[in-house]
């Protein structure tokens, strides 16, 4: 079945500093990835979708200057949160489709705790 | 815009019952994705089942199945003789031409021994 990874599985870090998340799909090529946010006990919210080679397209309210999204190739995105802050700590969620594009297939996430 | 509700925050079932989890949604498309999704303390999403708008025929992958109401717009799950794995949150999802998912806020299934 289709594997989609997310590395680091959780991280902590100070305040102001910048943070890198990756997704990958392992056996397969990953048209459009996707990255989620889910706060405790909430359920999953969209904040972009990411096409290969293309800028991503953020959903409304979130900051693309804030959190940066870099898909370069078809197994890669990337998250990066920048200048992070204690309101930043959250679950994020990547998830990414294949070409037949009926379904996603879901990260294990990463758990960002900011100080 | 599209809508996914999920009425029931939390269900209780007894080992080796039935339980029906809840959803409906709000379109305007006639094409279109349902999917259940099951998030274990893990957190990690696992597909339940799924279901195409255009399929009359609900549903089923052993003990899960759907009860798919197209114009009542009402997409329920039944699990069967439930286990104590299967306590999770329970999240319904939408999905149109976009591929984006539209989720419900969840619902949280325990299951008593």
């Amino acid at each position: 079945g289709a594997v989609v990874s997310q590395h680091p599985s959780w991280v902590i870090c100070k305040s102001g500093t910048s943070v890198k998340i990756e997704c990958r799909s392992l056996d397969f090529q990953a048209t459009t990835m996707f990255w989620y946010r889910q706060f405790p006990k909430q359920s999953l919210m969209l904040m972009a979708t990411s096409n290969e080679g293309s800028k991503a397209t953020y959903e409304q309210g979130v900051e693309k200057d804030k959190f940066l999204i870099n898909h370069a190739s078809l197994t890669l995105s990337t998250l990066t949160v920048t200048s992070a802050h204690p309101e930043d700590s959250s679950f994020y969620i990547c998830s990414a489709r294949d070409s037949s594009g009926v379904e996603q297939f879901f990260g294990p996430g990463t758990r960002l705790t900011v100080l | 815009a599209q809508t996914v509700t999920q009425s029931q925050p939390e269900m209780s079932v007894q080992e080796a019952e039935t339980v029906t989890l809840s959803c409906t949604y709000d379109t305007s498309e006639s094409d279109y994705y349902l999917f259940w999704y099951k998030q274990p303390p893990s957190r990690q999403m696992i597909l339940v089942i799924r279901q195409e708008a255009y399929k009359q025929q609900n549903a089923t992958e052993n003990r899960f199945s759907v009860n798919f109401q197209k114009a009542a717009k009402s997409f329920s799950l039944k699990i069967s003789d439930s286990q104590l794995g299967d306590a999770a949150m329970y999240f319904c999802a939408y999905r149109a031409g976009t591929y984006k998912y539209i989720f419900g806020t969840g619902t949280r299934l325990k299951v008593l021994a």
